[in-house]
């Protein structure tokens, strides 16, 4: 089975820092992977997706992902962050199949931009 | 204006007893999903509905039971309620079965 690990619970940075957020992910082939935020009181929104091709997508407001099949990781990126940014970020993977769509969540990681 | 309507936002529930929990979604997409987040685990699949028609049941429960009236709708009735059901419910839906879902606000029922 899949599995996702969001080895950080939370990280604290300073407004205008760059920013890595880490997702392992567990499959035996390459999967379908996505990055979520959740605001506080609000449902999750989709910042970006891989489904194949070249490994760093882009994604809404500067983030950007770099899929390692290597590392089977999946780690988020931000130039600088403001701090609008602080949220609940969700790691996510899908089976790379017509099967379903369900999708395996992280843990998650609380991010606090300090000002 | 949110496209994907939950209802109610909050709810309480005691031990023993029944609610539903409505979706609504207004983005004219073909499949339907419910998530659930609570204290103890992290968000996880419980349904997807494509097309009106169950595709997939990760909850392990006959309790929890979806219903889908319309393309565009997908409840939740939730029997015999628990403490353990406390959570967050989200409901989420894509065009198709194997795209990204986008989700609603959730629900956050809290059963004493």
């Amino acid at each position: 089975a899949q599995s996702v690990t969001q080895p950080d619970a939370r990280v604290t940075v300073s407004e205008g820092a760059s920013l890595q957020l880490r997702c392992k992910y567990s499959y035996s082939a390459t999967p379908y992977l996505f990055w979520y935020v959740q605001y506080p009181r609000q449902g999750l929104q989709l910042l970006l997706k891989y489904y194949s091709g070249d490994p760093v997508v882009q994604g809404v407001n500067g983030f950007e992902a770099e899929f390692s099949k290597s590392n089977s990781s999946f780690h988020l990126r931000k130039a600088s962050v403001h701090w609008s940014d602080s949220a609940v970020y969700f790691c996510a993977v899908r089976e790379n199949n017509n099967a379903g769509a369900k999708l395996t969540f992280g843990g998650g990681t609380r991010l606090t931009v300090r000002p | 204006d949110p496209k994907i309507i939950q209802k109610p936002k909050y709810l309480v529930a005691v031990t023993g007893s029944e609610k539903i929990l409505i979706c609504e979604q207004y983005l004219g997409h073909n499949a339907m999903y419910w998530y659930r987040q609570s204290a103890k685990k992290p968000l996880e699949f419980m349904f997807s509905y494509s097309y009106q028609k169950l595709m997939d049941n990760q909850t392990a429960s006959s309790r929890f039971q979806p219903q889908s009236s319309k393309k565009n709708h997908l409840d939740l009735q939730i029997t015999a309620l628990k403490p353990d059901d406390s959570a967050t419910y989200f409901c989420a839906s894509s065009p198709f079965n194997n795209q990204a879902p986008l989700f609603g606000e959730g629900t956050r029922l809290s059963v004493l």
